[in-house]
């Protein structure tokens, strides 16, 4: 199994420019979430999906949007880029919500910055 | 609303010692607590998942406690090697309502093991 995968790895925008982070998981889990992690700070979940066709906001949605149309994609779209977005963005999954099966896995990241 | 905590920010020690990093919490209502590692420029690895109702949990050199009535957990490293340097990450789990439960994670421990 190659776990949870995101492209790209590295991405620079320019203010105003749209862009979608991609992040697909083969482990058939039913959750898949999206954190962004600022320089020593801890992670903040932007939005979160239990299965797909649902969809919701975590503690800081503005400014992103996200899809969920296979078990096995959660792609996060960046509309306007602000240099506020410019963080390390990680993708996780997991089988359940809560539980024993309730450890995530994560991705390794992907480095955005907006100038 | 959740808040994580992590004492101390950094902590530098020679390779052998046994060692204590700290995850406190303001809400004892936790569904679970995880303690990740996360190694530079890379994604978060899960190292031990304690359920509400567990004391503790033990993988190899590493046990993770959990004391909800205080608010606390502790991540035990022994004899600590330069391979475990890295930054460590507590996150809790807890139910936000309507059938929705967050994660909140700390910012983190940065343990240097000095060989």
């Amino acid at each position: 199994n190659a776990g949870v995968t995101q492209t790209p790895k590295f991405r620079i925008l320019k203010i105003g420019q749209s862009m979608t982070l991609q992040c697909t998981q083969d482990m058939n889990h039913n959750y898949m979430y999206w954190y962004r992690q600022d320089p020593g700070m801890g992670l903040k979940l932007i939005y979160y999906s239990v299965g797909a066709g649902i969809t919701d906001k975590g503690e800081v949605p503005n400014g992103y949007n996200v899809s969920r149309s296979t078990t096995e994609d959660f792609p996060l779209r960046l509309e306007l880029a602000a240099p506020s977005q410019t963080s390390v963005y990680f993708c996780a999954s997991s089988y359940f919500g809560g539980g024993a099966g309730d450890t995530q896995y994560f991705g390794p990241g992907t480095r955005l910055t907006v100038l | 609303k959740q808040e994580v905590t992590q004492i101390p920010a950094a902590l530098s020690v020679p390779e052998g010692e046994n060692l204590v990093l700290n995850c406190s919490f303001t809400d004892s209502a936790i569904y679970n607590l995880q303690w990740f590692r996360q190694d530079p420029g890379k994604g978060l690895t899960s190292l031990l998942l304690i359920q509400s109702s567990q004391r503790e949990q033990t993988s190899g050199r590493l046990n993770a406690s959990l004391d909800k009535s205080s608010g606390r957990s502790t991540l035990y490293i022994a004899a600590s090697q330069p391979g475990d340097s890295a930054t460590y990450l507590c996150a809790l789990r807890w139910y936000s309502g309507a059938g929705s439960y967050q994660l909140t994670f700390g910012k983190g421990t940065k343990l240097s093991v000095i060989p």
